[in-house]
């Protein structure tokens, strides 16, 4: 299994573009996260997904956007690309939050700089 | 407003030492208490807490939680330099999606 994948790893925009970030998992989980860390805090979540077809917002939506069509699948998408996305997103997935088998497995992370 | 403080922020020891970390948490309805270790890349899952006063071990590092006074620790003997990571901490909150809340994470730089 390759676990949680996500294209690109690194990735310069500048301000007003848009960009999808992929992320893909292999494990058959129904969950899956999106979250961005920036420096010197803890991850943030931005949206999530119980399910296909099944998104919901987390503590800081504002600026993207998701959609879940297939269990693998999550994108995040970035509309109008501003300084302030400039952070690392971690897309995560876990296969229950059942208590004991909620543990989230993270991918290895994008890298986007807003100039 | 649920909230996970880790302390020290960042600590520098030297190799061979033994290390605890801390984790202190607020949250509306606790399910579960996480650690992960985070090098240059993705956070990688360590132990998962459920029921006070129960050790999690995994070679030199251990984990306990303490669900009365709310917070954990992480001890690591023995240290390496291959130890020097961030250390975060994560609390899995009541509701159906499983949210993680993570802590800002403890810096831990391990010198020869």
């Amino acid at each position: 299994n390759a676990g949680v994948t996500q294209t690109p790893k690194f990735r310069i925009l500048k301000i007003g573009q848009s960009m999808t970030l992929q992320c893909a998992q292999d494990m058959n989980h129904n969950y899956m996260y999106w979250y961005r860390q920036d420096p010197g805090m803890g991850l943030k979540l931005i949206y999530y997904s119980v399910g296909a077809g099944i998104t919901d917002k987390g503590e800081v939506p504002n600026g993207y956007n998701v959609s879940r069509s297939t269990t693998e699948d999550f994108p995040l998408r970035l509309e109008l690309a501003a300084p302030s996305q400039t952070s690392v997103y971690f897309c995560a997935s876990s296969y229950s939050t059942v208590v004991g088998l909620e543990t989230q497995y993270f991918g290895p992370g994008t890298r986007l700089l807003v100039l | 407003e649920d909230k996970v403080v880790q302390s020290p922020l960042s600590l520098v020891v030297h190799e061979g030492d033994t290390v605890t970390l801390n984790c202190s948490y607020e949250v509306t309805n606790f399910r579960s208490l996480l650690w992960y270790k985070q090098e240059k890349k993705a956070p990688t899952f360590l132990f998962m807490l459920t029921s006070s006063g129960i050790e999690k071990k995994s070679g030199r590092l251990s984990s306990i939680l303490d669900k009365k006074e709310l917070f954990s620790i992480l001890n690591i003997t023995a240290t390496q330099t291959g130890d020097s990571a961030i250390y975060l901490c994560a609390v899995v909150n009541g509701g159906s999606q499983g949210n993680l809340i993570f802590g800002k994470g403890t810096k831990l730089s391990v010198k020869p």
